[in-house]
């Protein structure tokens, strides 16, 4: 699976979109990019995934660049609940087992 | 019920002794896993089972033994650990194939000390 890179930490203000970039220049074809965050003290949670398209859902939006060597992960509206470390994953969909999880990024939101 | 279940939450044990953990989930999901993690560390993948199989073993040390007793269960048997295995053990499970995104559906965590 490929590799990813992520800056450490970031900062978002309450109520603020937080952009949440993610690395991947070396994603093979059929490599999904996989978004999971993990708050703290708890198990790991999934929050969206994508191939090429842009992607919603009522947690996040998932913005795939073109060439797919790079995506952002958007929460729109940032609370402190949001608080947490987000991992972002690229990974060959169905492939059991292999989610490796990086070294993510803590993003703090501030009131 | 879309719950992975882990008990205990807490556990310490002595280097002589032996425990488990276990791991329950009811989703239907045919693929379960353990992972390790320490603190301000990303989680490490330890093992998976697929269809009660074990298909993925991380080279982990054989004081962990990982069992599958049916498709819900998975335990983790632990024997002779050292302190530096002390860590949070999380189970998740997902379901194999062709069945949907193939997400990971994780537990709480067994937060595990090792005296």
């Amino acid at each position: 699976d490929a590799k990813t890179t992520q800056p450490p930490s970031m900062d978002c203000a309450e109520g603020r979109a937080a952009n949440l970039p993610c690395n991947h220049s070396t994603i093979s074809g059929n490599e999904y990019v996989y978004w999971y965050r993990q708050i703290h003290s708890q198990g790991p949670q999934y929050i969206i995934h994508g191939l090429k398209n842009n992607e919603t859902n009522e947690m996040a939006s998932l913005i795939i660049t073109e060439d797919r060597k790079s995506s952002t992960l958007i929460l729109p509206h940032a609370t402190l609940r949001d608080t947490a470390v987000y991992y972002c994953i690229v990974r060959v969909r169905f492939n059991t087992g292999k989610l490796i999880f990086g070294q993510g990024t803590t993003l703090q939101v501030k009131p | 019920d879309t719950e992975v279940t882990q008990t205990p939450k807490h556990l310490v044990m002595g280097m002589t002794n032996k425990k488990s953990l276990k791991c329950e989930q009811h989703m239907g999901h045919r693929a379960m896993y353990w992972y390790k993690q320490k603190a301000k560390k990303p989680p490490e993948l330890m093992f998976v089972y697929s269809y009660e199989k074990l298909s993925i073993n991380e080279s982990v040390p054989s004081r962990f033994s990982p069992e599958c007793p049916n498709s819900s269960l998975l335990n983790l048997h632990l024997h002779a650990l050292q302190p530096e295995d002390s860590a949070l053990y999380l189970c998740a499970s997902s379901q194999p194939g062709d069945g949907g995104p193939g997400e990971l559906f994780f537990g709480e965590g067994s937060r595990l000390t090792v005296l």
